[in-house]
């Protein structure tokens, strides 16, 4: 099993749709998450961490499911700017300090 | 400032050429990353400095050599590289990592693309 793992799509979907991404982590001792944003040639930028009660921000949403080592990602209210790919992001815990590892990434076309 | 530097932002190199990408950054981060991005794929991890002092070396070959001057800097050597090694470097930075329990995350700088021929 791969250590950090998502679909990597590509998720065609119209503006307006809502859209949701699965993350799974192997190592269940990993304690920070994240989900990046990024757009082509660029570099990831920060979405947001996810944390283990659940955090909203504006129209995305994260939650972590810990007994299944996954992380999820919701968009309400597809935007064409949300076009993008989305990397989750997961600690290694076998390595001291910060260490992350990406998944591929899902890839989101919102289309009008 | 809330950004991370790199420069330059394209490189091209011959395969016996030394270059160096620089990486800066001025948000008091005390660790600092180097990651590798080929096309279609994820970052990888190459090296971690942690209070300028290297903590981590993903086994990457002798032709890429770091450096942590201090804690705003952050340099990548290079020397005697393959086309393989094309690629999107990008540096990252983020806070104490001692205070794992309040890890926020990587700021990452634009990257560096670079070509060798």
């Amino acid at each position: 099993r791969k250590e950090v793992e998502q679909d990597p799509g590509p998720f065609n979907v119209p503006e307006g749709a809502t859209v949701a991404f699965n993350c799974t982590y192997s190592n269940s001792a990993s304690q920070s998450f994240f989900w990046y944003r990024q757009d082509c040639r660029k570099e990831p930028k920060l979405l947001m961490s996810v944390y283990s009660s659940g955090n909203e921000d504006g129209r995305f949403t994260a939650q972590l499911n810990r007994a299944s080592q996954y992380i999820s990602l919701l968009i309400r209210d597809s935007k064409l700017s949300d076009s993008a790919t989305y990397l989750c992001a997961v600690n290694n815990p076998n390595q001291a300090g910060t260490a992350l590892i990406f998944g591929k990434g899902t890839t989101l076309s919102v289309s009008s | 400032d809330t950004e991370v530097t790199q420069t330059p932002k394209h490189l091209v190199m011959g395969m016996t050429n030394k270059k160096s990408l620089k990486c800066e950054q001025h948000m008091g981060h005390r660790a600092m990353y180097w990651y590798k991005q080929k096309a279609k794929k994820p970052p990888e991890l190459m090296f971690v400095y942690s209070y300028e002092k290297l903590s981590i070396n993903e086994s990457v070959p002798s032709r890429f050599s770091p450096e942590c001057p201090n804690s705003s800097l952050l340099n990548l050597h290079l020397h005697a590289l393959q086309p393989e090694d094309s690629a999107l470097y990008l540096c990252a930075s983020s806070q104490d990592p001692s205070k794992q329990g309040t890890f926020y995350g990587y700021t990452f700088g634009s990257g560096t693309r670079l070509t060798v021929v």
